[in-house]
């Protein structure tokens, strides 16, 4: 079955490090893959989506993502982290023939100073 | 400015009272949808329109009615709402296209309580 997951509920990191948000998906197709930001009562801000002109994409805030064909991957990383970036993160996932989009289960972010 | 908006931003209400969320974008989206998000589960789609007068079931629509009346309208109905309905809702329109590329635009929230 096509599914999209996303390790780890919970991701903390220190202000500065690396941010590393995983996301693999499960079909035989590449799909069109999303990521979605959302900040406490907010909702959902697209972060950068994957069009198939390069396999590194560069979104907003300093985030980026590498699609990886090989490991169904397409996970989410930042330099250096700061404050602001603690919030939720979704990973979706759009099939290929579909409209729907289909989410992981998010990962929360915490930075600690 | 373009957005998706819905109203209201919170309710709190008790079982069986019947309740509508609306939900309107200005962008002239075909593709609408409803979504619940609830802790570690992420969002789940309760249902969706393609256009005016075309509607479908997503993962979760038990509870659940949506109409389109129109193109930027899409409330959503719980006729009589049960406490397992406490939850974030989300709505979001795109466009439709040959192209899969097309982002979802999001509202703000509603958060149901149902007591």
């Amino acid at each position: 079955a096509q599914s999209v997951t996303q390790l780890g509920s919970h991701v903390s990191v220190s202000e500065g490090a690396l941010v590393l948000l995983r996301c693999n998906y499960s079909s035989s197709v590449p799909p069109y893959l999303f990521w979605y930001v959302q900040y406490p009562n907010q909702g959902l801000q697209l972060l950068l989506k994957y069009t198939s002109a390069a396999t590194l994409v560069k979104g907003i805030n300093g985030f980026e993502a590498e699609f990886k064909k090989s490991e169904t991957s397409f996970h989410l990383t930042k330099p250096s982290a700061h404050m602001s970036d603690a919030a939720e993160y979704f990973c979706a996932v759009r099939f290929q023939g579909a409209q729907k989009l289909v989410f992981g289960q998010g990962t929360r972010l915490t930075i600690n100073p | 400015e373009a957005q998706v908006t819905q109203n209201p931003r919170y309710l709190i209400t008790v079982t069986g009272k019947k309740l509508t969320v609306t939900c309107s974008q200005n962008m002239n989206h075909e593709y609408m949808s409803w979504y619940r998000q609830d802790p570690g589960l992420g969002l789940r789609q309760i249902y969706y329109s393609m256009n005016v007068e075309v509607t479908d079931k997503g993962d979760v629509p038990e509870g659940y009615k949506v109409s389109r009346k129109e193109k930027r309208n899409f409330p959503l109905i719980l006729e009589s709402p049960s406490p397992n309905q406490t939850s974030l809702y989300f709505c979001a329109s795109s466009l439709i296209g040959t192209s899969g590329y097309n982002e979802q635009f999001f509202g703000p929230g509603t958060r149901l309580t149902v007591l």
